[in-house]
This record gives structure tokens, sequence and C-alpha cells, in this order.
């Protein structure tokens, strides 16, 4: 299967610090999903993004499918922002492989 | 908006135990999906389901079972229940293969699962 890759593990961040987090993957794909899981639990789909950039308020995703990598960013960062970001992929099929997320903190 | 819903929160069950965890959509979704999620593994796939009655396994279907009778419906059975399979289980849905790849994945609240 389709390997996935998140750098970094873990971002501990000062509320209002912008940052960036990585995917790679290790083969073609026409579907990438960005999601949040909050502390709860609870996973949501921050975007889908084969290709190209997507904006969503203080969120932004870019894939680059030529070069195999999809990023995020966090701008602004608050309190709300907490949890396990995961990037998933597939390809062709119903699947999709998960990364093992980062882990962000954003302290107040 | 899509509601997907799992039968539990939280579960605690003995060792050989037979486990039921329901899930319900209510967006007439075609496909659904069980996950289970560990520490630094991520989501890793279980069973599929893109029809009533069809499965496919996913990438650990060892010790699982499942069973679609209904389109809204998507259970997922631990036939004997280890300590290994202490977890936190997720269930999923999305729209029908379109052709360009799945369509988004919408999750269920989670079940956290714990065999003694």
């Amino acid at each position: 299967g389709i390997q996935v890759e998140q750098s970094p593990p873990d971002l501990i961040l000062q509320e209002g610090a912008n940052s960036t987090l990585r995917c790679n993957f290790s083969d073609s794909v026409n579907n990438l999903q960005w999601f949040h899981q909050n502390p709860w639990g609870q996973l949501i789909n921050l975007f889908y993004i084969p290709s190209g950039t997507k904006q969503n308020g203080r969120l932004s995703a870019t894939t680059v499918a030529t070069e195999r990598y999809s990023l995020l960013y966090i701008s602004s960062s608050q309190t709300t922002d907490s949890g396990v970001y995961f990037c998933a992929v597939g390809s062709n099929d119903y699947k999709l492989s998960f990364g093992a997320g980062t882990t962000v903190t954003v302290r107040a | 908006d899509v509601k997907v819903t799992q039968s539990s929160r939280y579960l605690v069950k003995r060792t050989g135990e037979k486990v039921f965890l329901e899930c319900v959509q209510d967006m007439d979704h075609e496909n659904m999906f069980w996950y289970r999620q560990d520490p630094g593994l991520g989501l890793r796939l279980i069973y599929f389901s893109y029809d009533v009655k069809m499965k496919e396994k996913g990438d650990i279907p060892e010790g699982y079972s499942v069973s679609r009778e209904k389109k809204e419906r998507f259970s997922l059975i631990l036939e004997s229940a280890s300590t290994n399979q202490t977890s936190m289980y997720l269930c999923a849905s999305s729209p029908l293969y379109s052709g360009t790849g799945v369509e988004t994945q919408y999750f269920g609240p989670g079940t956290r699962l714990l065999v003694l």
C-alpha cells in the first residue's frame, strides 16, 4: 500500500503563531484529505485536496502531486486548533491510507 | 449535515467475549468503513463495505468480521475479544465511488474499547 509520512510528529505553538505541517506519500494518488481530530476524538475533514491549493479561514492546504507531498498551513493559531492532524491518501479504490498524524498543542 | 453515530463511546469487555460495535449514518452513503486507531500508528482500515451485504477486507481484518444488512448500518464484530484489540474504533461513511477517488469520509465519534 501507499506509505504516508507526516512531519513533525509533535508541534507546540504559542497562540497566534503560524505553522506548517507536511505529508509525504510514496506513490501517485488521486485522493488526499486532511483531517483534524479534536481532544475528544472526533475527526473532522478539513480539506479534500488531491492537487492544488485551497483555503478555509485560517487554514490552507497545498498539494504538489507530481512531487508527492502536501502541506497544511495554520495561521494565527488558537487553542481550539489543538489536536491531531492526519493526512490520508488513496488511489483508484475506496481505501484511504493514513499517516501517523501530527499532534499540535497551542498554548495560550 | 452528515451524521455518523456509534453505539457506545466507551466499552469494557472481558477476554473471549463477543463484541458488537454498531455504526449508523443518515446520509444514504454507499460506502462505510471501520478503522482502529492506535498511538503512533494513525488509522488502520479493518473492513469496508460499498453496498448492502458487500464487504471487503482492509489492512488488518484478522480477528474481526462485519455485517451490513441495511444501507445505513455497518456493524463490526469481535468474535472472541482479546487484549490486543483494546483500541479506539472509528466508523466512517462516504458517497459512492466517483471514479476520481473516494469522496470525503465522514467519521463517527469513536468507541474506546478496553478488553480485560
